[in-house]
């Protein structure tokens, strides 16, 4: 199951675009790339998975390059409500388990 | 479509007391796990229940233990609680890769 390292924070501005990048030297052949967003005392949402090159969906795109030993969350104009943590994970479909890693806590300001 | 729900949103329990925690997943969904997060911590997998039956489980005491029941709906117990169980408890339900999380349960214990 991969290990993932993230920065520890990041700031932006709104409107900008947001790259947060996470290490997972040790993924494993069958590991999913899953990242999460989390708010101050509520569950982790679920933002986007991926497995190799790049997924898009309505609120990001995730790019794993061929190695697959980093990807990188893209996420479009944020806005103040996107300031929160931002987990990276990977996902066993041997072991059936997520390791979370500490986040990333992501400031957006005004 | 209701996502995963858990009850109750927040306890206080006293130490050496014990306490069950209920979730409900996500329609569809067959497996539940749980994880726990302190304070300023990623959530940290307790275990996870497939088909009634633990199916894996994480680095937590013989404390923790749990239940599925045949509509999925799951159970989480904690026996003679410790002050450092005082945490966020999560439920989580997912059908294959992805993982859908729950509001939380935060437990107090004093």
């Amino acid at each position: 199951l991969a290990k993932t390292t993230q920065p520890i924070s990041m700031d932006s501005y709104e409107g900008q675009e947001v790259n947060i990048t996470c290490s997972h030297n040790n993924i494993a052949t069958n590991d999913y790339i899953t990242w999460y967003q989390q708010f101050p005392s509520q569950g982790p949402r679920f933002i986007i998975q991926g497995y190799k090159t790049k997924v898009t969906n309505e609120v990001a795109s995730l790019f794993i390059p061929a190695d697959r030993k980093s990807s990188t969350l893209s996420l479009p104009r944020v806005s103040l409500s996107d300031t929160a943590v931002y987990y990276c994970l990977g996902f066993s479909s041997g072991t059936y388990k997520y390791i979370f890693g500490t986040g990333t806590r992501l400031k957006v300001l005004a | 479509d209701a996502g995963v729900t858990q009850s109750p949103t927040h306890l206080i329990k006293t130490r050496g007391q014990q306490v069950t925690l209920r979730c409900s997943p996500k329609s569809g969904h067959d497996t539940v796990s749980w994880y726990q997060q302190a304070l300023g911590q990623g959530p940290q997998f307790i275990f996870q229940y497939y088909e009634e039956e633990e199916r894996q489980r994480g680095n937590f005491p013989d404390r923790f233990s749990g239940h599925q029941f045949p509509n999925y709906s799951s159970e989480l117990n904690v026996n003679a609680l410790l002050l450092g169980d005082s945490a966020l408890y999560l439920c989580a339900s997912s059908l294959g890769n992805e993982q859908y999380f729950g509001p939380g349960t935060r437990l107090t214990v004093t």
